[in-house]
């Protein structure tokens, strides 16, 4: 079974760091770009980073640039997000989902259920 | 503010067709191939359509999605009150960034 998990969210203060974590299982995770997507409550999906199946390709939405970085381990099948400097409009469900392969970039056919971070003093 | 434009809100009767539009610009819509994700409340989003046109296995064809120039639509036929969820487009622009649009609530009534 294709799956996601994600992990590591939870209260955070402003101006700190935190790390998520996208466990894979069910494909081969080495062969496949992941992303990391995010909602705000009340508001609408926000792409947020892409990193290539090998690693060395990495892309982020311009209210993260400079704060977050991507990475996978892909001898553990895990993907990560690490957080810095983090705000308030943080605040959110944080997804990580697969790019479907033999598709038009940018197509996330697998997603996980999300993890929530919460900034706040 | 969403670079890709979708309606907040569409409603239609039980059995009937719906459409959702979706308007870019030749950066992304224009050059790229548009997606359509369906998405309950407290649940991940799902992939509904891919490269403008296509379904993935296991949707069913009451889903159908087109593009044409800079804008793309999601149609459903026989609206069910099941449907009744948050719809998003999706594309990735030239930028290299993926991008999003504000979601469309769309309402069985």
């Amino acid at each position: 079974q294709v799956r996601l998990v994600e992990s590591g969210g939870g209260v955070v203060q402003p101006g700190k760091s935190l790390r998520l974590s996208c466990a894979a299982s069910g494909f081969t995770f080495s062969s496949y770009t992941m992303h990391w997507v995010r909602q705000a409550p009340g508001m609408g999906l926000e792409w947020l980073a892409v990193i290539s199946y090998v690693g060395n390709n990495q892309f982020f939405a311009d209210s993260v640039k400079g704060r977050f970085s991507i990475s996978r381990d892909n001898s553990q099948k895990t993907l990560f997000l690490q957080m810095n400097r983090m705000r308030a409009e943080d605040t959110a469900v944080y997804y990580c989902a697969r790019e479907r392969d033999s598709s038009g970039l940018g197509v996330f056919d697998v997603w996980g259920q999300g993890t929530m971070v919460t900034v706040s003093s | 503010q969403s670079v890709l434009t979708q309606p907040p809100s569409v409603s239609a009767a039980p059995g009937q067709k719906v459409t959702i539009s979706c308007s870019g610009s030749s950066s992304n819509i224009g050059s790229n191939y548009v997606s359509w994700y369906q998405k309950f409340p407290g649940t991940a989003p799902k992939l509904l359509i891919f490269d403008s046109d296509k379904r993935p296995s296991g949707i069913p064809d009451r889903f159908s999605g087109s593009k044409s120039g800079t804008s793309a639509t999601l149609a459903i036929t026989g609206l069910q009150t099941g449907d009744e969820a948050d719809y998003y487009c999706g594309t990735w622009d030239n930028s290299l960034s993926a991008l999003f649009g504000g979601g469309t609530k769309l309402t069985v009534l």
